[in-house]
């Protein structure tokens, strides 16, 4: 039964640039909640997903934008990228509104 | 301002060592969970506490929810290099539903040979 599975694992981007970090739910699962994760912090929430929409979000700004597919899987937007976004990107998914929940390995972005 | 305060922040022990680490709210959490993250990889949840004053045994781990659930700790014995890691507590936001958490600040245990 596979976990979540994030991509990619590393990334290297220049500020003022876009990316786009993408996640796959674990099996079963419906909701998909994004966390960002900086150097030595515990993760910060940034938004949740479910049913194709989003749900609830964190403190950050509207350069953070996500997205949900049918399937479950899950888009993270960044634009104009700030040295600031440095961090490791957490994605989380759970089965409804519980929160048990399964943890994939992040996305460790870095902004030069 | 960081809602779950984590100490201590930075733990180094010897093998065979026990540690208490703790997690403390001036606000009260319906619940409170722990995580271990290892470099590299994601949080990866330990327990679950749902009931004040609850205690709850994992192996060499064993974790209390305080009575008033502001607050929680985790107790390891003899500890073992393989506990190495980043200890998190969590919790649902008291404003927010149950599916979004807050975590705390962080305690970075190394166990040594």
């Amino acid at each position: 039964d596979a976990g979540v599975t994030q991509s990619p694992t590393h990334l290297i981007k220049t500020r003022g640039q876009q990316v786009t970090l993408r996640c796959s739910p674990k099996s079963g699962h419906d909701t998909v909640s994004w966390y960002q994760q900086a150097l030595g912090q515990g993760p910060q929430f940034i938004f949740q997903y479910y049913e194709e929409e989003e749900r609830q979000r964190g403190n950050f700004p509207d350069r953070f934008s996500g997205h949900q597919f049918p399937n479950y899987s899950s888009e993270l937007n960044v634009n104009a990228l700030l040295l600031g976004d440095s961090a490791l990107y957490l994605c989380a998914s759970s089965f409804g509104a519980g929160w048990g929940y399964t943890f994939g390995s992040g996305t460790r972005l870095t902004v030069v | 301002t960081q809602l779950l305060e984590q100490s201590p922040q930075f733990l180094s022990i010897q093998e065979g060592e026990n540690l208490t680490v703790y997690c403390n709210s001036s606000s009260v959490f319906s619940s409170l969970q722990w995580y271990r993250q290892e470099p590299g990889e994601g949080p990866v949840l330990l327990v679950t506490v749902v009931t004040g004053g609850e205690v709850k045994k994992l192996k060499r781990l064993t974790f209390q929810f305080g009575d008033a659930r502001k607050d929680s700790s985790l107790h390891i014995t003899a500890a073992q290099p393989g506990d190495t890691g980043l200890y998190l507590c969590a919790g649902p936001l008291p404003t927010g539903t149950a599916s979004k958490l807050t975590f705390g600040t962080g305690t970075r245990l190394q166990v040594t040979l």
